[in-house]
């Protein structure tokens, strides 16, 4: 079955420490690719996308993510984390080859950022 | 610009009971998607809209669910009966297009099954 893994369920770290979170994803063929973030208490937003083009890409709040086809990965980074960062990660595909529109999330990651 | 809201924000309801729960997507998007995470899983799809019209409800856990988009407008997702493993956290998100697009999600309703 088609499904997105997210290497870590729990991350704490401490402020102005970088982090990176693992995100994979199976599917075969043309992929959008999504981080969201939920705040506590706030709905799932958008943090940064890829459509196409260069496999770096650019968020909100100095996030950043790359698309490695090659390894079917999307992994985000922010080289130095706030405690306002604290929330729970979620990587999502939608997939040309699956039905379209419809988000395949990995099980998210709880990001602590320790004052 | 509004975005995507959803009523109630919680809901407890004993076992065997009907909850009706609503969306209301950002004006204009005709795609609507229902989404639900039980806790400690992942969040996962369970039914899209295009317009009125149920583009794919195969996520739908069975046939005590169902979900209706009145006049391609607002959408509701009714449980009937609710079971205990219907608790989680329902959420509702809409799009403009299918691809290269971003889907915007609503706060979410927290339904506990009792």
């Amino acid at each position: 079955a088609q499904s997105v893994s997210q290497h870590n369920h729990h991350v704490i770290l401490s402020e102005a420490a970088s982090l990176e979170l693992g995100c994979n994803y199976s599917y075969g063929g043309t992929v959008n690719l999504f981080w969201y973030v939920q705040y506590p208490g706030q709905h799932l937003q958008l943090l940064l996308k890829y459509f196409s083009g260069d496999p770096l890409v650019k968020g909100i709040k100095g996030f950043e993510a790359e698309f490695i086809k090659s390894k079917f990965s999307f992994n985000l980074r922010k080289p130095s984390v706030q405690w306002s960062d604290t929330a729970e990660y979620f990587c999502a595909v939608n997939s040309l080859t699956d039905s379209w529109g419809k988000l395949q999330f990995g099980a998210g990651t709880q990001v602590v950022v320790t004052p | 610009e509004a975005g995507v809201t959803q009523f109630p924000s919680h809901s407890v309801i004993e076992k065997g009971q009907t909850v009706t729960l609503r969306c209301d997507p950002i004006s204009g998007h005709d795609n609507l998607y229902w989404y639900r995470r039980v806790m400690g899983k992942e969040i996962k799809f369970l039914l899209h809209f295009v317009k009125e019209s149920k583009q794919d409800e195969s996520g739908m856990p069975n046939n005590r669910f169902l979900a209706e988009r009145t006049g391609g407008t607002y959408s509701t997702l009714k449980v009937q009966p609710a079971e205990l493993e219907d608790s989680g956290v329902y959420f509702c998100a809409s799009s403009q297009r299918l691809w290269n697009t971003e889907a915007f999600f609503g706060q979410g309703t927290r339904l506990t099954v009792v």
